[in-house]
């Protein structure tokens, strides 16, 4: 299975400044359909994950435009332009590439 | 607005089995997927299995397909997870989701004795 590797596990940032996550899968993402399965998640205390990125650049309807997703084949990042106070949360990507979809263990930010 | 709801939390004792719902709204539900995935208390998404609620094909996680059955019910807009001969590392929320993009609100499941 594709391992998807996080870093960094915790990500202390401060309000205003931008922070980025890495995620490394273990085999290219790339779809022989010429798409590239890689999601971001966002979990708040509490809450039920959220979808934030798709095909790891899209970002879903109503999420802030401070969040941006980059990268290709094996490396992918999350970014956050500047901070605030309602980003934090866990955030974790998943690839939807190859069965079984995987996630990665998950990045805590932290204020 | 899409709205996956799913059932009540449940304790059950190890070797047990466990059957969660999630019920779908506002939105065609055998135009897409329904998607498991559980979080262990303080760990990370753990992703189960898939359904394709059009055909029931499946594809579930290598060390669950033993295990877990995912099923739907098109009458009512349903899909089912069941997991069987439960054990005290089965205790978390378990999560349905439509493909990936739109979440229920957890299910709890304990596995106790």
């Amino acid at each position: 299975e594709v391992v998807m590797t996080q870093s960094p596990l915790s990500l202390p940032v401060t309000l205003g400044q931008p922070a980025s996550i890495s995620c490394r899968s273990s085999q290219s993402l790339l779809h022989s359909d010429g798409n590239t399965y890689l999601n971001w998640f966002q979990q708040r205390p509490g809450q039920s994950p959220r979808r934030l990125i798709y095909n790891f650049s899209n970002r879903d309807s109503g999420v802030p435009d401070r969040f941006s997703g980059s990268g290709s084949g094996t490396d992918f990042t999350l970014k956050i332009s500047r901070v605030e106070a309602e980003d934090v949360a866990v955030y974790y990507c998943m690839q939807g590439t190859q069965w079984p979809y995987t996630f990665g263990q998950g990045t805590k930010l932290e204020i | 607005q899409v709205q996956l709801v799913q059932s009540g939390a449940e304790v059950k004792k190890p070797g047990a089995s466990v059957k969660v719902s999630c019920k779908a709204s506002g939105y065609t539900f055998t135009n897409y997927g329904i998607t498991w995935v559980r979080q262990a208390p303080g760990q990370g998404l753990e992703w189960m299995g898939w359904i394709n609620t059009y055909s029931d094909d499946t594809n579930y996680a290598q060390h669950l397909q033993d295990r877990v059955i995912m099923t739907t019910d098109t009458s009512t807009n349903t899909a089912y997870m069941e997991l069987t001969s439960l054990k005290s590392d089965d205790t978390a929320v378990y999560y349905c989701a439509r493909e990936v993009d739109s979440w229920g609100q957890g299910t709890l499941v304990t596995v106790s004795s």
